[in-house]
């Protein structure tokens, strides 16, 4: 296993178009997290998976942002009518159950950068 | 969520230590404290994290103050590999580390 996987690492497209982000976690992670990171900010938390539930929600996740673990193994994140405001790195993180956690900590993805034109 | 306070930017020279302050007055009894870096165009990765006592690993040392209102992230010899953003984060209990909240961090720069 050589770590998170994202796919695609950039993407650009037009205000309006429906956009969609995969994230592949370490496979015997259970928990997955989804981030946001604008330049020169710290990444935004998102929303976080236990297995296939989606346990939490940011607040800054509106309507048009919806996210999927649908065998508690990839993750997908979707954005629908993107906005310029969308533009961003979106990082995947995966960590092993709470017991585990601190010996290991998150382990992020390398992102997807997309940039709404 | 308990929140941390870090200088904007520093800078070291290579080869030599550096010292990155952390601020955290309102950390609970049960907040672990925790650090991550970020390398240009990467995800953050795992530094290292305690509770009240220093700790050390490969990649650095963390020294918590007796009234855990403060930690520093030491790095013993600094190299232009270490130029990133450093985090500095408070996570709730052990068995409830449900998500990292991210400040903007300190980014520091390694001169040669």
């Amino acid at each position: 296993d050589t770590g998170v996987s994202q796919d695609p690492r950039h993407k650009i497209t037009k205000r309006g178009q429906n956009v969609t982000f995969r994230c592949d976690p370490i496979s015997e992670h259970n928990r997955l997290y989804w981030y946001r990171q604008t330049l020169g900010q710290g990444p935004e938390f998102l929303t976080y998976f236990q297995n296939e539930a989606q346990l939490e929600k940011s607040r800054l996740l509106s309507d048009r942002f919806s996210a999927e673990r649908p065998k508690g193994s990839f993750s997908t994140l979707e954005i629908q009518r993107t906005e310029q405001g969308d533009s961003a790195m979106y990082l995947c993180a995966s960590s092993p159950r709470p017991s585990s956690i601190l010996n290991y900590g998150y382990t992020f993805g390398s992102g997807t950068r997309l940039t709404v034109v | 969520d308990a929140k941390t306070t870090q200088p904007n930017s520093m800078e070291s020279n290579e080869e030599e230590p550096v010292h990155l302050p952390c601020n955290h007055s309102t950390i609970s009894g049960t907040d672990y404290i925790h650090w991550y870096r970020q390398l240009p165009s990467q995800g953050p990765e795992y530094v290292i994290h305690g509770l009240t006592s220093n700790v050390n690993n490969r990649m650095a040392s963390l020294a918590i103050a007796e009234d855990r209102k403060s930690s520093t992230l030491i790095l013993h010899r600094a190299t232009l590999r270490d130029a990133a953003v450093y985090y500095c984060i408070l996570s709730l209990s052990k068995t409830s580390y449900d998500k990292v909240i991210f400040g903007p961090g300190t980014s520091l720069s390694v001169i040669p």
